[in-house]
């Protein structure tokens, strides 16, 4: 199974805010400021959407925003837009892998 | 712009080889690592392998060990993958990715569009 657990599903209308929660370990999210989140629509390659926990790359909305809290990770989108619906991955780099990644989040925006 | 694109992918039958390739362009491949990270269908990403800018240093995911070869030849900015004892559960869309920063522990960066990999008889 996956390293980091995500929920299956989170679901929210237009220009309301969701967050997707990504729980690791003292050997991954605890542990290092390593946290990557991905958005991947169906039959695309996987987008980087927030980096090294919260930092945004260039050219990404400012409505995606991070945060770590001890074990678990957390992806904000606020906003909501249609083309926000997608499956959101987590990643982190852990004691044993240099990447591990949780099982998706299929976000549906109503 | 960073492009990556993937090649060598196909239907193969159990217990045999594949090499999957990875060219690269839009940036100075040699100075970054890569990874490959797969998807087998309609499941999440599971990362295989990871080489270091120089190809010195190669890691591997438990599941493909001894049987994947990650290379890569920086003079045609090309990235590779042998696969040798191909399982069903190999069968997978195979991406390439960019190490961001081109460290080993930042996750990756730009991804390519992927190759399907299908092992059947």
């Amino acid at each position: 199974q996956f390293a980091l657990t995500q929920p299956a599903s989170v679901s929210g209308s237009p220009g309301q805010s969701i967050t997707i929660s990504c729980t690791g370990t003292s050997s991954d999210v605890g542990a290092y400021n390593y946290v990557s989140w991905y958005q991947q629509h169906p039959g695309k390659a996987p987008k980087l959407v927030i980096s090294d926990v919260s930092h945004r790359p260039a050219g990404v909305s400012n409505r995606f925003s991070g945060s770590k809290s001890g074990n678990t990770a957390s992806l904000t989108i606020s906003g909501l837009q249609p083309e926000d619906e997608a499956t959101y991955y987590c990643s982190s780099y852990t004691s044993s892998s240099p990447w591990v990644f949780g099982g998706g989040t299929k976000l549906t925006v109503l | 712009q960073v492009q990556l694109v993937e090649s060598g992918g196909g239907v193969v039958q159990p217990g045999r080889s594949l090499r999957l390739s990875c060219e690269a362009s839009g940036f100075t491949f040699s100075t970054y690592a890569m990874h490959w990270v797969r998807q087998a269908p309609g499941k999440g990403l599971e990362w295989v392998a990871l080489i270091s800018y120089d190809g010195d240093n190669k890691y591997y995911a438990d599941s493909v060990r001894g049987r994947f070869t990650i290379s890569r030849d920086n003079s045609k900015n090309t990235l590779y993958l042998q696969m040798h004892t191909l399982r069903a559960e190999d069968t997978a869309v195979f991406y390439c990715a960019r190490a961001l920063g081109g460290t080993y522990f930042r996750g990756g960066d730009f991804w390519g569009q992927g190759t399907l990999v299908t092992v059947s008889s």
